[in-house]
């Protein structure tokens, strides 16, 4: 059972543009929320991240938003570029020290120029 | 600093040929580690992970292994290769809360 669900599929933004993704998540335990970022023929890294003791957590262009009693949370890149062109992935954990991700499905997005 | 190495960076399989991808982590002691599978397009499946030398956990019933012989590395064999198998090979490691990914393998099965 999938328990991150994450949408859109795919996403087509102008530059300069604002793109949104959106997860929700089914179990209440997660407590870390992270956003990672994969370019074609790479590994995803890590992008962004947040904890449910906060709302909202923002680092340069990037934004997450959390909505603890809806169980959602999305990413917002302002100003979108072209290199932003990338698969994103949403994932959820319980704790620390290693606890497993549970990954969304992913979002395809594409920044026109 | 952390460092992953996961090798080769593409391999081109016959049918019913063995597997083995290599993945070693430098920089950090007794870390988690992963073995995730992608498809073209599509998102991780997690396919085993360990939280040391020779503990393996399974989440995929298939014809794929795994093995932790030392701390740091990571090996995943297959005896017979099925054209099912492939897709971008991706070991990961976790010490906290986040898992940090290696540049992959892209198996392709013929």
């Amino acid at each position: 059972q999938q328990q991150v669900k994450q949408s859109p599929q795919s996403l087509i933004v102008q530059k300069g543009g604002i793109s949104i993704i959106n997860c929700a998540y089914e179990n209440t335990a997660f407590d870390y929320f992270p956003w990672y970022q994969q370019f074609p023929g790479k590994g995803p890294a890590l992008l962004i991240a947040i904890r449910p003791d906060v709302s909202e957590k923002k680092e340069g262009r990037f934004t997450i938003s959390f909505n603890k009693s809806a169980k959602q949370f999305s990413l917002h890149i302002m100003d979108s570029q072209p290199g932003d062109s990338a698969t994103y992935f949403c994932a959820a954990s319980i704790g620390t020290s290693g606890s497993r991700l549970t990954f969304g499905e992913g979002t395809q997005l594409t920044v026109n120029p | 600093s952390q460092t992953i190495h996961q090798w080769p960076a593409t391999l081109v399989q016959p049918v019913g040929s063995p597997l083995s991808l290599e993945c070693t982590v430098e920089g950090t002691s007794n870390p988690n580690l992963y073995w995730y599978r992608q498809a073209a397009g599509r998102g991780l499946q997690l396919l085993f992970y360990s939280v040391g030398i020779g503990q393996i956990s399974s989440e995929v019933p298939q014809n794929l292994s795994a093995s932790r012989p030392q701390d740091r590395q990571f090996i995943l064999s297959s005896k017979k290769l099925l054209l099912s198998d492939s897709g971008f090979y991706l070991c990961a490691w976790s010490a906290d809360s986040w898992e940090f990914f290696g540049p992959g393998t892209r198996l392709t099965v013929l």
